[in-house]
């Protein structure tokens, strides 16, 4: 089974330059997420799809951060305009969403954002 | 607000040793608790606990959920160098959302 796919796995910008990141989930997986993580602490979570609705997006800066999941499936992530403070890993992970084991979450392995 | 503290946060243990590390939790609606192992980027699932008292066990590995005292521990016996990681905590509400991590123990196991 293929796991949760991101890319790109690194990127180097400018404060207030833009930037995407791009996750293709596990197969069949209707919930995905995407995660924060900077140097030295949890992942925290920036926004949670099911499907092609957002169910919580509550730690979402959106006036710069923003992300869709067109047909339910692939998801991007961008940041426009980047701050310093976004330097951090980004990690996608994803869920079968229903069941017993929905909120088992399988991770993608991460975008290594730095922002100079 | 949702929070999520994990003890150690950092420990270093000889081969052969036994870990036990631990996490507790403030959660509206408490639905579970995960344990992830994390060595380089991505972490890898190891235990999803829901009810008090069952001890979730694999191999080396095992783990037990208190919701009456709000904590959970992981234990790692005979330790071995390949355990080397950030082990993270996390907890989700009733509604499967809300996910919020704990900032991990990082476990340096020596030869």
């Amino acid at each position: 089974e293929a796991g949760v796919a991101q890319s790109p796995r690194y990127k180097i910008i400018e404060k207030r330059q833009s930037v995407a990141f791009w996750c293709n989930p596990i197969s069949g997986h209707a919930t995905l997420y995407w995660y924060q993580q900077i140097l030295g602490q949890g992942p925290k979570l920036l926004i949670q799809f099911q499907n092609n609705g957002v169910v919580d997006d509550s730690q979402l800066p959106k006036d710069r951060f923003s992300a869709e999941r067109l047909k339910g499936v692939d998801s991007t992530l961008k940041i426009q305009p980047a701050k310093l403070e976004d330097s951090a890993v980004y990690l996608c992970a994803s869920s079968l969403g229903t069941g017993a084991h929905s909120y088992e979450q399988y991770f993608g392995p991460g975008t290594r954002l730095t922002v100079t | 607000e949702d929070k999520v503290v994990q003890s150690p946060l950092s420990l270093v243990v000889h081969e052969g040793d036994t870990v036990t590390l631990n996490c507790s939790y403030e959660v509206t609606n408490f639905r579970s608790l995960l344990w992830y192992k994390q060595e380089k980027k991505a972490p890898t699932f190891l235990f999803m606990l829901t009810s008090s008292g069952i001890e979730k066990k694999s191999g080396r590995l095992s783990s037990i959920l208190d919701k009456k005292e709000l904590f959970s521990i992981l234990n790692i016996t005979a330790t071995q160098t390949g355990d080397s990681a950030v082990y993270l905590c996390a907890v989700s509400d009733n509604y499967g959302q809300n996910f919020v991590f704990g900032p991990g123990t990082r476990l340096s196991v020596l030869p």
